[in-house]
C-alpha cells in the first residue's frame, strides 16, 4: 500500500539556518503530493503542494520538489524564522478527486533565536 | 478555502462509554473524511464520510466501532464506541474543497481513563 517515510524529529535550529525535513514516498501510480503544517494551538493547514513530477510547490519561503525518480520530496527552507516552529508533515494522495491522504509521522520544528 | 468547526475540543471520558464528536463545515462539501492521530504517530484515515449513503471505512476500523453520519453537505459525527485506554487519539475531521485542498478542523483531544 501507499506509505511516507519522513525524517523523525524533533528538530531544532537557530534563526536565520537553512532546513531540510526529508520525505520520501511508496506509492501506485502518480501521487499528488502535500506538506502540512500544524502551528501551536492551530489546526493542520496546506503549507505547498505538487502534483507532478519535477513540479516545485513553493510557500512561506519553503519548497519541496517532486522527484520521482528518487520518489522523494525534501522540505527546504532558507533561512529558517521563530514563527516556523510547528509539526509538519508529509502526505500523498493518489484518489484524484477523493484526496484520502497518507501522512508520514511528523517532524517536530523548533526554531531558537 | 474551508472553515471547520469541530466540537468537542478535548474531553475525557470513562472506558466503557461512547463519545459523539461533531463536525459542521461553512459551505457545502463532497468529500468529509475522519482522521486519528495517536500519540506520537501520524494521522490514519478511519473513514470516509458520505452524504446518504453508509461510511467507507478503511482497513481496522469497522462500523460498530467508529459508527458515522452524514445528514446534509456540511454535518458530520464520528462515534468512538465502548471506548478503552487504547482510543485515546486526536480525531480530526477533514473535507476536500475545489482545488483538491484538504482542511482539517483542530481537532478533539480524546483521554479514556
Amino acid at each position: 500500500g501507499d506509505s511516507v517515510t519522513q525524517m523523525e524529529g524533533p528538530v531544532t535550529l537557530s534563526e536565520e539556518a537553512f532546513l531540510t525535513i526529508n520525505c520520501t514516498y511508496t506509492a501506485t501510480g502518480y501521487p499528488s503530493l502535500f506538506w502540512y503544517v500544524q502551528y501551536p494551538g492551530e489546526g493542520l493547514q496546506l503549507l505547498l503542494k505538487a502534483t507532478k513530477a519535477d513540479d516545485k510547490g513553493s510557500n512561506k519561503g519553503f519548497e519541496a520538489t517532486y522527484r520521482k525518480e528518487t520518489t522523494s520530496f525534501h522540505l527546504e527552507k532558507g533561512s529558517v524564522q521563530v514563527s516556523d516552529s510547528a509539526v509538519y508533515f508529509c502526505a500523498l494522495s493518489t484518489n484524484f478527486g477523493n484526496e484520502k491522504l497518507t501522512f508520514g509521522t511528523g517532524t517536530r520544528l523548533t526554531i531558537i533565536p | 478555502s474551508a472553515v471547520i468547526s469541530q466540537k468537542p475540543s478535548r474531553d475525557i471520558c470513562q472506558r466503557g462509554t461512547s463519545l459523539t464528536i461533531q463536525c459542521q463545515v461553512d459551505s457545502q462539501v463532497t468529500m468529509m473524511f475522519w482522521y486519528r492521530q495517536q500519540p506520537g504517530q501520524s494521522l490514519t484515515l478511519i473513514a470516509t464520510a458520505n452524504q446518504g449513503s453508509e461510511a467507507t471505512y478503511e482497513s481496522g476500523f469497522v462500523i460498530d466501532k467508529f459508527p458515522i453520519s452524514r445528514p446534509n453537505l456540511t454535518f458530520s459525527t464520528l462515534t468512538v464506541s465502548n471506548m478503552s485506554p487504547e482510543d485515546s487519539s486526536i480525531y480530526l475531521c477533514s473535507v476536500t474543497g475545489t482545488n483538491t485542498e484538504a482542511f482539517f478542523g483542530q481537532g478533539t483531544r480524546l483521554t479514556v481513563v
